[in-house]
């Protein structure tokens, strides 16, 4: 049984580009969270996506943006960056809501 | 609205003996709360779960005491080994009606062999 899986790995952007992460929920998960962890910080709640909606979001500007596919699967896009987006970008899936299972990450930094 | 806080300052102990983190949190009543591990540069691993009911709760080396009255919950390793060296983190679930959930900027523990 596969855990959530999370792409790329790494990822080195210029500020003002996109990004795109990727995230493959646990089999049998149907509800996806994103998360912005900087360095020495909890991760961070950036919104949640259940039945291809935005459920919840957190407190992260409209750069900040998202999708979830029919097989459960969500992306995570990133527009105009800024060097302070440079953080570990965490995806977590989850059913029933109680326990979430994250990725490895995605490490993003802005030059 | 809600807080939670975790003691930021790295926790060094001796291999065998027992660590004890804390996690602390305000304006909420959590019917549960979480405790992960992360090592660096990885995703969180969930570890325990305790509700608001369960003083206690044990897996292998680890307990977690929650203590509804002081709004704290306990996370022990006893017999701690090298290998347990991570950073830990409590994490409250969402409010009622809402998904997010808040998590604390985690502990890390150095066990020294």
């Amino acid at each position: 049984d596969a855990g959530v899986t999370q792409s790329p790995t790494h990822l080195i952007k210029t500020r003002g580009q996109q990004v795109t992460l990727r995230c493959s929920p646990k089999s049998g998960h149907d509800t996806v969270s994103w998360y912005q962890q900087a360095l020495g910080q909890g991760p961070q709640f950036i919104f949640q996506y259940y039945e291809e909606e935005e459920r919840q979001r957190g407190n992260f500007p409209d750069r900040f943006s998202g999708h979830q596919f029919p097989n459960y699967s969500s992306e995570l896009n990133v527009n105009a960056l800024l060097l302070g987006d440079s953080a570990l970008y965490l995806c977590a899936s989850s059913m029933y809501q109680e326990t979430q299972y994250f990725g490895p990450g995605t490490r993003l930094l802005v030059l | 609205s809600q807080k939670i806080e975790q003691n930021s300052e790295a926790l060094n102990i001796q291999e065998g003996k027992t660590a004890t983190l804390t996690c602390n949190y305000t304006n909420y009543s959590p019917a549960y709360l979480q405790w992960y591990r992360q090592d660096p540069g990885r995703g969180p691993v969930f570890l325990l779960l305790i509700r608001e009911n369960e003083k206690e709760k044990r897996k292998e080396r680890l307990k977690v005491t929650f203590d509804t009255t002081l709004k704290q919950s306990l996370f022990h390793i006893t017999a701690s080994q090298p290998a347990d060296s991570a950073t830990y983190l409590c994490a409250l679930p969402p409010t009622s009606g809402t998904y997010k959930y808040i998590f604390g900027t985690g502990t890390r523990l150095k066990v020294l062999a």
